[in-house]
């Protein structure tokens, strides 16, 4: 079952805008991790967070984590045209090598 | 290095027949995991393997099996097709000792369709 939800399920903007999705899991976790996936193909690592960390950035990236109200948010800055894709978050738990995929949010990027 | 890579890419199958995936991580990767992808369930986890020896499964019927070669090539296999496997199976590998963190490099997929 997925660790939680992902707000919103769909975003459309145009280039040059920023891009935020946010992301809720359930359980305590060990790291919350963002991926990328375009068109129905294999899902892409963009950054991980681990649970005592608050901010990180990467490029264009930021994401956010607040373990107190168990949601995390990821900002794209200047969005561009090929970051047209879905947004999963992913959880860490101890439940083993696995991870938990939120619903994702879809993002289209127009020109 | 090359990526993961899943075969076959497409597949069309009927009601009752058996499939088999096949995923080959990433040179030295020894951990695999897969994945089942629907638009109504989304991404849920099926099972990993590290060094031929299943760790983990998900919340999936007997149907679903997998195994891992001692390549670290692993096979994934669904018997008794139903119309609800239809979906994207994803497969990743990812390093072992890498600091804790289980980030997956995955694979580009195989889509099956039940008819």
């Amino acid at each position: 079952s997925q660790q939680g939800e992902e707000d919103p399920q769909a975003l459309s903007i145009q280039e040059g805008e920023n891009a935020t999705m946010n992301c809720s899991y359930k359980t305590s976790i060990n790291n919350l991790q963002w991926y990328r996936q375009n068109s129905g193909r294999g899902l892409v690592h963009l950054i991980l967070i681990r649970s005592n960390e608050r901010e990180k950035h990467s490029g264009r990236l930021r994401v956010t984590l607040d373990t107190s109200k168990k949601s995390s948010s990821l900002l794209i800055t200047a969005s561009r045209a090929a970051d047209t894709a879905s947004y999963f978050c992913a959880t860490d738990s101890n439940a083993g090598n696995m991870l938990t995929f939120g619903g994702g949010t879809r993002l289209m990027v127009k020109p | 290095k090359a990526g993961v890579t899943q075969t076959p890419r497409y597949l069309i199958k009927t009601r009752g027949q058996q499939v088999t995936l096949s995923c080959s991580p990433i040179s030295g990767h020894r951990s695999v995991s897969w994945y089942q992808q629907t638009p109504g369930q989304g991404l849920q986890f099926l099972f990993e393997y590290f060094s031929e020896t299943q760790r983990n499964k998900g919340n999936f019927p007997g149907r679903f099996s997998g195994r891992q070669f001692s390549n670290s090539r692993s096979e994934m296999n669904v018997s008794t097709l139903e119309l609800g496997d239809s979906a994207l199976y994803l497969c990743a590998s990812r390093a072992s000792g890498s600091l804790g963190a289980n980030v997956l490099t995955f694979g580009a997929g195989s889509r099956l369709t039940v008819l």
